[in-house]
């Protein structure tokens, strides 16, 4: 069983629609959560970063933790066709340790 | 700023081939690593260095070697290539172990795509 589960879609929405993807994962352990965002052909960039449980937002988007599900969420408001990406989530147990990464999931926003 | 630069960004080798992707970074961090991505895998580490020579494995390192004699470059050595290798492959950096959260978010180069034949 992977440390961290992501379905891989793809997800296709409309524009204007909100995103909903979300992570699992099995160690307990984990306290840092990031998102990637990833475009075709093109290496993954930081999108968000969130350092045990809670809500962050950043303009658009808001990531949520759930430590006692272990379950994590990125939210996209207000998609645009730039939105079209694979997003991979990423965690890691101390602010030294390796990342372990989901498998991603490709989103496709519509026109 | 450069940021991290992968060389070269696609190659084809015959297996049992040998060869060296390249990476180097002009942002002075102290870690980096390499990754390989597969479809339905996820990023999986292969080796990381948290400094000029330090070099540790990761994941996935049969078949793979590293060394780090400067800060800046980390190449990733194929010592005989099988197909299995295929892949897409992405350098990574990050500043140093610091107080600050945001320091130990990684860097990615845009990555170089293997294909062993």
């Amino acid at each position: 069983q992977k440390e961290v589960e992501q379905d891989p879609g793809p997800l296709s929405v409309p524009e204007g629609a909100i995103v909903s993807l979300n992570c699992t994962y099995s160690n307990s352990a984990f306290q840092y959560f990031m998102w990637y965002r990833q475009y075709s052909r093109k290496g993954p960039e930081l999108l968000m970063y969130t350092y045990s449980s809670g809500n962050k937002e950043d303009g658009r988007f808001t990531a949520q933790v759930d430590k006692s599900s272990k379950y994590i969420s990125l939210f996209i408001r207000d998609s645009q066709p730039s939105d079209s990406a694979t997003y991979l989530c990423a965690m890691r147990r101390d602010s030294w340790g390796k990342l372990q990464f989901g498998a991603g999931t490709q989103v496709v926003v519509t026109p | 700023n450069a940021g991290v630069t992968q060389t070269p960004k696609f190659q084809v080798l015959k297996t049992g081939q040998s060869m060296t992707l390249q990476c180097a970074q002009d942002m002075n961090h102290e870690y980096m690593s390499w990754y390989r991505q597969d479809p339905g895998m996820g990023l999986r580490l292969i080796h990381y260095s948290v400094g000029a020579g330090i070099t540790d494995q990761g994941e996935v390192p049969n078949g793979y070697n590293v060394s780090r004699s400067t800060t800046e470059d980390f190449p990733l050595r194929l010592l005989s290539a099988a197909p299995s290798q295929t892949s897409v492959y992405f350098c990574a950096s990050s500043p140093g172990q610091a107080v600050l959260p945001g320091a130990n978010v990684l860097t990615f180069g845009a990555g170089s795509r293997l294909t062993v034949l």
